[in-house]
């Protein structure tokens, strides 16, 4: 069964902290890694993304490392900021299709 | 660039009525879109792959009598509801993947629905 597993659930974070999420998955076929933010009401919107060749990507304040090893990958948000407060699924691919974890929902705190 | 719209944004009808979104990417053309839908305080689920000018695929569990997909331009898929009943009720989000590069899919602000 294609599935993507995702921890915490929520996570609270100070104002300037680094926020780290985390996702596993098991089927060796998914192909991209990317990382979505999602305000309530709203559809999700793309963060960052990665391939299984690389072992880290960065974009401003976000990173994701991947550790195709251990079949794991991870996000993480420096300098947190309280516009950062929303929920993150990670998803990965395979045949074009995209399997979502189960979200965590990320609060930053003055 | 990459942008997708959803109409309604949010439509209440009663039970058994049909309805119908619609999920347009404006500034480049989709051959495939997705259709996903969202429980409150729950993850995604991918409903059904549409591809322009062919059947939609549906995922196992998804009973494609009762959401039925049209893709009949690059630009345009519907999902319409029929039948709807309260546990319908839901938030529906679609997407559309680029047709090159990273084929990324980029997600509509998605449709609530509520059946009474």
């Amino acid at each position: 069964q294609q599935q993507v597993k995702q921890s915490p659930q929520s996570l609270i974070v100070q104002k300037g902290g680094i926020s780290i999420i985390n996702c596993a998955y098991e089927n060796t076929a998914f192909d991209y890694f990317p990382w979505y933010q999602q305000f309530p009401g709203k559809g999700p919107a793309l963060l960052i993304a990665i391939r299984p060749d690389v072992s880290e990507k960065k974009e401003g304040r976000f990173t994701i490392s991947f550790n195709k090893s251990a079949k794991q990958f991870s996000l993480h948000i420096m300098d947190s900021q309280p516009g950062d407060s929303a929920t993150y699924f990670c998803a990965a691919r395979s045949n074009e299709k995209l399997t979502f974890g189960t979200g965590t929902r990320l609060t930053i705190i003055p | 660039g990459a942008v997708v719209s959803q109409h309604p944004s949010w439509v209440i009808c009663k039970s058994g009525t049909s309805v119908k979104i619609e999920c347009r990417s404006l500034d480049f053309q989709a051959t495939t879109m997705f259709w996903y839908r969202q429980f409150p305080k729950q993850s995604l689920m991918l409903m059904a792959t549409s591809n322009e000018g062919s059947k939609a695929t549906y995922e196992q569990g998804v009973e494609k009598d009762k959401f039925l997909i049209n893709h009949a331009s690059l630009t345009l898929s519907t999902l319409t509801v029929t039948s709807a009943h309260p546990e319908d009720s839901s938030f529906y989000i679609c997407s559309a993947r680029v047709p090159q590069g990273s084929y990324e899919q980029y997600f509509g602000p998605g449709t609530r629905l509520t059946v009474t």
